[in-house]
């Protein structure tokens, strides 16, 4: 089975600044996509980006960037120019290409932002 | 846009109660989930369902149970409730190919008394 681990519990980044979120995972497939999603204040959980596994160029959504390293099984969430508005908890997620599997979510991520 | 919506934000119940969460989602999609979130855990899944009247479960179905009797409509029972089921609660939805993203409700609150 596959398993997606966030070892960070809780960051800080200040306001404008940069800051890496990371996520490994464990998978024995060779195809799978990553994402990652964020759960601001109010709960309502968001996609923040997302990966395929078969695609070298890293995804940019904006001021948001993965950094996906296939061989190390590693899909670090960089965040740039920090805002007020991206304090939230972030979860890195995969899902299998085959058959209809679900999303295998990480312990998440709380990100804070100081101004 | 797509919009999935739980039945209550906040929900107090007393223990052995039978408990429904309704979710509703209003863009024909196959794919509806019931999740878990508890702090230190993250999300797991309870149970899930690819089309109408198929169910699967999760990672933990125990206490739990589910009916899908319209697309867009995935009921979460609690057929007795117990104090360790209070948590928050999270439906979600998606289109059936795997690269598609999942749209989450906002979330149902629930305390077990």
């Amino acid at each position: 089975a596959q398993t997606v681990t966030q070892s960070q519990p809780e960051m800080s980044v200040q306001e404008a600044e940069t800051v890496t979120l990371s996520c490994t995972y464990d998978t024995s497939e060779s195809d799978y996509y990553l994402f990652w999603y964020k759960q601001p204040p109010s709960r309502q959980m968001i996609l923040v980006i997302r990966q395929e596994a078969y695609k070298q160029q890293n995804a940019t959504e904006n001021r948001f960037s993965v950094n996906f390293q296939k061989a190390a099984k590693s899909f670090s969430l960089k965040i740039s120019d920090s805002q007020l508005g991206d304090a939230a908890m972030y979860f890195c997620a995969y899902r299998s290409v085959s058959g209809n599997t679900p999303l295998v979510f990480g312990k998440g991520t709380r990100l804070s932002v100081i101004a | 846009d797509v919009k999935v919506t739980q039945s209550s934000r906040y929900l107090v119940k007393r223990t052995g109660e039978k408990v429904f969460l309704e979710c509703v989602q209003d863009m024909d999609h196959e794919n509806m989930f019931w999740y878990r979130q508890d702090p230190g855990l993250g999300l797991r899944l309870i149970y899930f369902s690819y089309d109408v009247k198929m169910k699967e479960k999760g990672d933990i179905p125990e206490g739990y149970s589910v009916s899908r009797e319209k697309k867009e409509r995935f009921s979460l029972i609690l057929e007795s409730a117990s104090t360790n089921q209070t948590s928050m609660y999270l439906c979600a939805s998606s289109l059936a190919p795997s690269y598609n993203e999942q749209f989450f409700g906002p979330g149902t609150r629930l305390t077990v008394l």
